[in-house]
């Protein structure tokens, strides 16, 4: 399979905790993208971190890469009830006709 | 600016028949990818278009076709429906690789 794999399959935590979710590919990238998407509606972009870069913030996103495990993870902060959703790992290779290829993703819910 | 928007946002077809999805871009971006969303498969990339040229293509039978019109606006096909290509189809328009995503269209084969 193309896809990338994400850990876990699903979060539960308590609003205030943080969640932390991980990505693993299979092929070198260009870079690697976060989404998130809200009961089956379309995605939001999170983040991009390229793959010469090994950590990145926006907010209470915290997003690290390490190219030579081929993983990423996304760190949320202070976790809110509207965190409640599916996050996925979007990888962009580096050859291939493949412009993107996604993971399997991650279900969240915070219970407030 | 307005977002990626995607027409029609519900649709149920009969195995065999044929359909057709729109999706207008962001003003300005040039790339508008299609992607096929279950829950058996997750998000699989169909095709990307950029200046009414296919650039990339994914892992689809020749049933899924697309194109791209000169205001960058695209369409994709697929013939001959199946059960299985019952899935959200999302379309993401891009201007320096970030996607964006539209609200998808939710297709039903019967």
């Amino acid at each position: 399979s193309q896809q990338g794999e994400e850990d876990p399959q699903a979060l539960s935590i308590q609003e205030g905790e943080n969640a932390t979710m991980n990505c693993s590919y299979k092929t070198s990238i260009n870079n690697l993208q976060w989404y998130r998407q809200n009961s089956g509606r379309g995605l939001v972009h999170l983040i991009l971190i390229r793959s010469n870069e090994r950590e990145k913030h926006s907010g209470r996103l915290r997003v690290t890469l390490d190219t030579s495990k081929k993983s990423s993870s996304l760190l949320i902060t202070a976790s809110r009830a509207a965190d409640t959703a599916s996050y996925f790992c979007a990888t962009a290779p580096t050859s291939g006709t493949y412009k993107y290829i996604f993971g399997t993703g991650t279900r969240l819910k915070v219970l407030a | 600016k307005a977002g990626v928007t995607q027409t029609p946002r519900y649709l149920i077809k009969t195995r065999g028949q044929q359909v057709t999805l729109s999706c207008s871009p962001i003003s300005g971006h040039r790339s508008v990818s299609w992607y096929q969303q279950t829950p058996g498969q997750g998000l699989q990339f169909l095709f990307e278009y950029f200046s009414e040229t296919q650039r990339n293509k994914g892992n689809f039978p020749g049933r899924f076709s697309g194109r791209q019109f000169s205001n960058s606006r695209s369409e994709m096909n697929v013939s001959t429906l199946e059960l299985g290509d019952s899935a959200l189809y999302l379309c993401a328009s891009s201007l320096d690789g970030t996607q964006y995503f539209g609200p998808g269209t939710r297709l039903l084969v019967l």
